[in-house]
């Protein structure tokens, strides 16, 4: 089985960066997902990791090291509508994409 | 662009009735996934189809049922409706087709099924 977990809640204010941690526990690693879900709406894709290193992608980056099993979401230039929920998700060869509680995170002005 | 679409939008059954959940995948996406996510959870993955053939099989209960058809369509049968089955049902879809193995499960989420057993 997996096992995924990031913190439950963040806050954050506007322009600032924060980092939203991803640990993991899994066999026949095959890629890590990061999406972003608003309340009542569905998961949209934020970034993938197969390798070891950071994915840079506008504000959002997203790093991996698979040794360590271990996964972070930076989010830059924060903005109100970042607030929401962004899952960590696992791909275990030969299985179905796996997703993490999710951390909430809510971004003040 | 065409997007992951699902039926209905919202859908109120009573206790042991039975619902179809339909879903209708990205053009030209052969694998169709159905996952579960009630109230403050996250979505927890209940079975997926590849090219019409169940692909894998998670936490779906044994009063659900599930199907892709010829054109990729896929439908959730559940029967024998419990309070607890009340959620957002999602159905999200990929290509594997001459995609390369690591990146086979980017899904695109359709809207979801919001289903409330009275």
């Amino acid at each position: 089985g997996q096992n995924i977990d990031q913190p439950t809640e963040m806050t954050a204010t506007e322009g600032a960066i924060v980092q939203i941690n991803c640990t993991y526990q899994t066999s026949g690693f095959n890629g890590l997902f990061w999406y972003q879900q608003h309340a009542g709406e569905a998961p949209t894709f934020l970034s993938y990791n197969v390798l070891d290193g950071l994915e840079e992608k506008g504000r959002f980056s997203s790093f991996l090291s698979r040794s360590k099993g271990y996964s972070y979401l930076l989010l830059k230039e924060l903005q109100m509508k970042d607030s929401a929920s962004y899952l960590c998700a696992v791909h275990q060869a030969g299985t179905a994409l796996i997703f993490g509680k999710g951390t909430t995170l809510s971004v003040s002005s | 662009a065409a997007g992951v679409i699902q039926s209905p939008r919202h859908l109120i059954k009573e206790k042991r009735e039975t619902a179809t959940l339909k879903c209708y995948p990205i053009p030209r996406h052969d694998t169709v996934y159905w996952y579960q996510q009630g109230p403050g959870q996250d979505p927890q993955f209940l079975i997926s189809f590849y090219e019409k053939m169940q692909s894998d099989k998670g936490s779906i209960p044994d009063r659900f049922s599930a199907q892709q058809f010829s054109d990729y369509h896929s439908e959730l049968n559940m029967s024998s409706l419990e309070l607890g089955d009340s959620a957002l049902y999602f159905c999200a879809s990929s290509s594997r087709a001459g995609q390369e193995r690591a990146t086979n499960e980017k899904l695109f989420f359709g809207s979801g099924t919001q289903l409330s057993v009275l």
